[in-house]
């Protein structure tokens, strides 16, 4: 079935120490997201590629970061994480298109918990 | 002002019973309106969406959209437990870059 993957599911780091989320996909959209969601939160998001052009939110942090090196995957980067990145971090995929809703589609989710 | 508010929760209902969730915006511009759900260690999926003012029924779901008062609804009918989830709203202009603008989300619970 195509769909939109995400490893690790589960991620623990450490207060300063870098951590990369992988998001990969199989339903050969143009456009991949990654929000973050807290807890009774609604998914805010951080960014988006359309094909290779990327698209920064105004309010994402500079210590985020991400990387699409070809149209199937695409990689979370958080430089410095601190206890308030702790969250469920959510990839998704649209095919892009001029008009309708472009449907997002949504990966399990990366649980980050940050010691 | 938030662009979408969403009813707070968590809502808990007997099975059976008819569940009505809501959501209010402030963007006018805004063209299509879902209702995603999203279960427990999983991400959102697309349960129904609705293009303009009206009302859109799949099931035992009806979504429903009043843009002169900047108001919808999703109204779940005969709730069973398996509908126990986190339901967003999310509404967006249209286009590839339109970004989706999410409610807070409300747990519901529904019980056996």
């Amino acid at each position: 079935d195509a769909m939109v993957i995400q490893n690790p599911r589960y991620q623990v780091t450490q207060f300063g120490k870098p951590v990369t989320l992988s998001c990969s996909q199989t339903l050969n959209h143009n456009v991949m997201y990654w929000y973050q969601q807290k807890s009774s939160q609604a998914p805010k998001l951080l960014f988006h590629y359309y094909d290779k052009d990327f698209n920064n939110e105004a309010d994402t942090p500079d210590n985020f970061q991400s990387r699409r090196p070809n149209t199937s995957f695409c990689f979370l980067d958080i430089r410095s994480p601190g206890l308030g990145d702790a969250a469920m971090y959510l990839c998704a995929t649209s095919p892009g298109g001029t008009s309708g809703i472009n449907e997002q589609f949504f990966g399990p989710g990366t649980r980050l918990t940050v010691l | 002002q938030k662009e979408v508010e969403q009813d707070p929760g968590p809502l808990s209902v007997p099975e059976g019973a008819i569940v009505s969730l809501n959501c209010t915006y402030s963007n006018s511009a805004f063209q299509y309106f879902m209702w995603y759900r999203q279960y427990s260690r999983k991400g959102p999926e697309l349960l129904m969406y609705t293009y303009s003012s009206g009302n859109k029924e799949d099931g035992r779901f009806t979504a429903q959209v009043d843009k002169s008062s900047k108001y919808i609804s999703l109204f779940i009918r005969d709730s069973q437990p398996s509908d126990s989830a986190t339901y967003l709203c999310a509404m967006i202009l249209t286009g590839a870059n339109s970004k989706l603008t999410f409610g807070k989300g409300i747990t519901l619970s529904v019980r056996p």
